[in-house]
């Protein structure tokens, strides 16, 4: 099957901890994406990537780390500077960034700071 | 700058009676629109995309939209709810990235 995986489905991290949310895709896709979505919100952009070792920030990037080492994996790491961090976490991927290619998007972590 | 408003943040219908979830997009000259669904702490699925072909988009689970350049709009109907149908659904505008609406939850009672 082809498709997005997000692990773990849920995590609890206490405060001033990193933590590391895995992402993984087998659909051949250039493009990936890190989205954080909050009650009431849309998903707003954390980092993206188009090509196997660059990415740039998104909207939101401070308090968080990524890293593209192979084209099927983007991991997302928040950090103990990101300030509210209790969130749903989405990845995504495409063929691309030209405007006609939808983004498919993995099933999500949730993660919570207690 | 872009945006996408969705006017109802919540919707419900009888299970059987039409949907009908609107969205408006800020102008721009060629737009490419998306419909997601998202149902509980589950990732985003593709209903349907608009890139400038047909004006009325066929999507999966008998959705549908249609285009409006005049009105700037991109509607989300279905002729018949069913219960499955309860979810979180999200217009989104793909200009250099994507621009998703605030999301509108709808309820289906039976």
């Amino acid at each position: 099957d082809g498709g997005i995986t997000q692990s773990p489905k849920y995590l609890f991290r206490k405060e001033g901890q990193n933590v590391t949310l895995s992402c993984e895709q087998n659909l051949n896709h250039d493009a990936m994406y890190w989205y954080r979505q909050d009650p009431g919100q849309g998903l707003r952009l954390i980092y993206y990537s188009q090509i196997v070792n660059d990415f740039q920030k998104g909207d939101i990037a401070e308090g968080y780390s990524v890293s593209r080492e192979k084209k099927e994996s983007f991991p997302l790491t928040v950090t103990s500077a990101q300030k509210n961090p209790t969130a749903f976490y989405l990845c995504a991927s495409s063929r691309g960034r030209t405007r006609d290619n939808e983004q498919f998007f993995g099933p999500g972590t949730r993660l919570t700071v207690l | 700058a872009q945006s996408v408003t969705q006017l109802d943040s919540h919707v419900s219908v009888s299970e059987g009676t039409p949907v009908l979830l609107r969205c408006n997009y800020s102008s721009s000259y060629s737009p490419s629109l998306f419909w997601y669904v998202q149902h509980p702490n589950k990732g985003l699925q593709l209903l349907l995309k608009y890139t400038s072909a047909a004006t009325l988009v066929k999507g999966i689970n008998g959705f549908e939209a249609e285009f409006k350049k005049s009105e700037t709009s991109f509607h989300l109907t279905k002729p018949s709810a069913h219960m499955s149908d309860a979810a979180e659904y999200f217009c989104v505008h793909n200009t250099d990235k994507l621009i998703f609406g605030t999301g509108t939850r709808l309820q289906v009672f039976p």
